[in-house]
């Protein structure tokens, strides 16, 4: 089963609005990563926020991150035609010895689109 | 100044056929992966390997080999392909610490007619 789930899994704008997309997971995390990805490109990843933080800002992005709902959310401020892609949610999944050797779970995404 | 490239970028192929994908990355990492993204654009990773070493290798069929030269490179190998591994395939990689970010290929479009 998933471990991310993004919701909505589409979401249309204006450039200018802020786009807030969120992210569900089911097992306990020691943190939580989000990345971008453009149409017909590999990921990128944007920003990554510990499960001992709350918030976490970068540019026009804003993290946040409820461990005891096991949800966090993505807002983009000032949205830009440039902004427009999916976007993803993604946790470490421990092993059975309790590591995860990066082994990351994605959710579907949210396709965002920001009209000029 | 590619960090992780992949070759090549689009692969149609028959049933039946033997295909290779090769990735390489030359950002230093020791940890490399390969995810499947299916039409629903849902990302499986299958391998993982640090240092030449297979780490991680998730339920996948046996026709899929992957081989690791060296820490730099990662490459694919598909045998008796399938309608069913029409997929993009990325190659990543990361350093080997807990949650370490991944940095991604351009992706390889598999089309198996």
């Amino acid at each position: 089963s998933q471990q991310g789930e993004e919701d909505p899994q589409a979401l249309s704008i204006q450039e200018g609005e802020n786009a807030t997309m969120n992210c569900s997971y089911k097992t306990s995390i020691n943190n939580l990563q989000w990345y971008r990805q453009n149409s017909g490109r590999g990921l990128v990843h944007l920003i990554l926020i510990r499960s001992n933080e709350r918030e976490k800002h970068s540019g026009r992005l804003r993290v946040t991150l409820d461990t005891s709902k096991k949800s966090s959310s993505l807002l983009i401020t000032a949205s830009r035609a440039a902004d427009t892609a999916s976007y993803f949610c993604a946790s470490p999944q421990a092993n059975a010895g309790g590591t995860s050797y990066g082994k990351l779970t994605f959710g579907q995404g949210t396709i965002l689109t920001v009209h000029p | 100044d590619t960090a992780v490239s992949q070759t090549p970028k689009y692969l149609v192929t028959q049933m039946g056929n033997d295909k290779s994908i090769k990735c390489e990355q030359n950002l230093g990492h020791d940890t490399m992966y390969w995810y499947k993204q299916d039409s629903k654009k849902f990302l499986k990773i299958m391998f993982s390997y640090n240092n030449k070493e297979l780490i991680i290798n998730e339920t996948v069929p046996n026709r899929f080999s992957p081989k690791s030269p060296d820490k730099a490179h990662l490459n694919l190998h598909i045998n008796s392909l399938e309608l069913g591994d029409s997929a993009v395939y990325f190659c990543a990689s990361s350093q080997m610490r807990q949650g370490a970010e991944q940095y991604f290929g351009p992706g390889t479009r598999l089309t198996v007619t």
